[in-house]
């Protein structure tokens, strides 16, 4: 069964520090995608960035990059230099390729950035 | 704004009681997907559909069931409400059904049942 986990339920990072969020997965599917979403305290969920499992180059859009690290199965983001704003619950997720594949997501990490 | 809207945005009800969620997909989108998180569950899959048939379904109750028309528009209706119910409904819309498809997610419907 496929399975994400994030293993930092919160964290504190000062303002313009680079923060990195953990996520590793578990899947026997050769090919998947990997997403992060942001969800701020209004509730909305946003996508941040994508990596497929077949793509050879680390994802990055803007301050964030995924890091990448296929046979660790680990999808780390990192966000560079931090902003109040970045104050949110992220989310990782993994889906497979099958018809029966469902996006499945971790339980998140509550990210703190303070003044 | 990621072009997915949903109405209405709060619900409050009662217990035994049925309601309708309503979600709008981006403009082109063919699947829509419908989404609970709630503190304890945290977000879970509920059901796809992709251009009106449906696709996946995951922990969808019994009691909870959806459709999408012919102009691509999802309603997830809730029947037998109870307090275990409230929760953030989300639809969420992409392009087709492939599992490179970004998921765009609109606001959410709070859904308290009293």
């Amino acid at each position: 069964a496929q399975k994400i986990t994030q293993t930092q339920p919160g964290m504190f990072v000062q303002e313009k520090e680079a923060v990195t969020l953990d996520c590793t997965y578990d899947t026997s599917d050769q090919s998947y995608g990997l997403f992060w979403y942001k969800q701020p305290s209004s509730g909305e969920m946003i996508f941040l960035i994508y990596q497929g499992s077949y793509d050879e180059q680390n994802a990055t859009e803007g301050r964030y990059s995924l890091n990448f690290q296929k046979a660790r199965k680990s999808a780390n983001l990192v966000i560079s230099a931090s902003q109040l704003g970045d104050s949110a619950m992220y989310f990782c997720a993994m889906r497979g390729v099958n018809r029966d594949d469902k996006i499945i997501f971790g339980k998140g990490t509550r990210l703190h950035i303070l003044p | 704004d990621s072009g997915v809207t949903q109405t209405p945005k709060h619900l409050i009800t009662a217990t035994g009681q049925r309601v309708t969620l309503r979600c709008s997909p981006r403009s082109g989108d063919l699947s829509v997907y419908w989404y609970q998180q709630s503190l304890d569950q945290g977000l879970q899959f509920l059901i796809q559909y992709y251009n009106g048939e449906e696709r996946a379904k995951g922990n969808i109750l019994e009691r909870f069931s959806a459709q999408q028309f012919p102009d691509l528009h999802s309603e997830l209706n809730l029947s037998s409400l109870e307090l275990g119910d409230s929760a953030l409904y989300f639809c969420a819309s992409s392009p087709n059904y492939l599992s490179t498809d970004t998921q765009y997610f609109g606001p959410g419907t709070r859904l308290t049942v009293l």
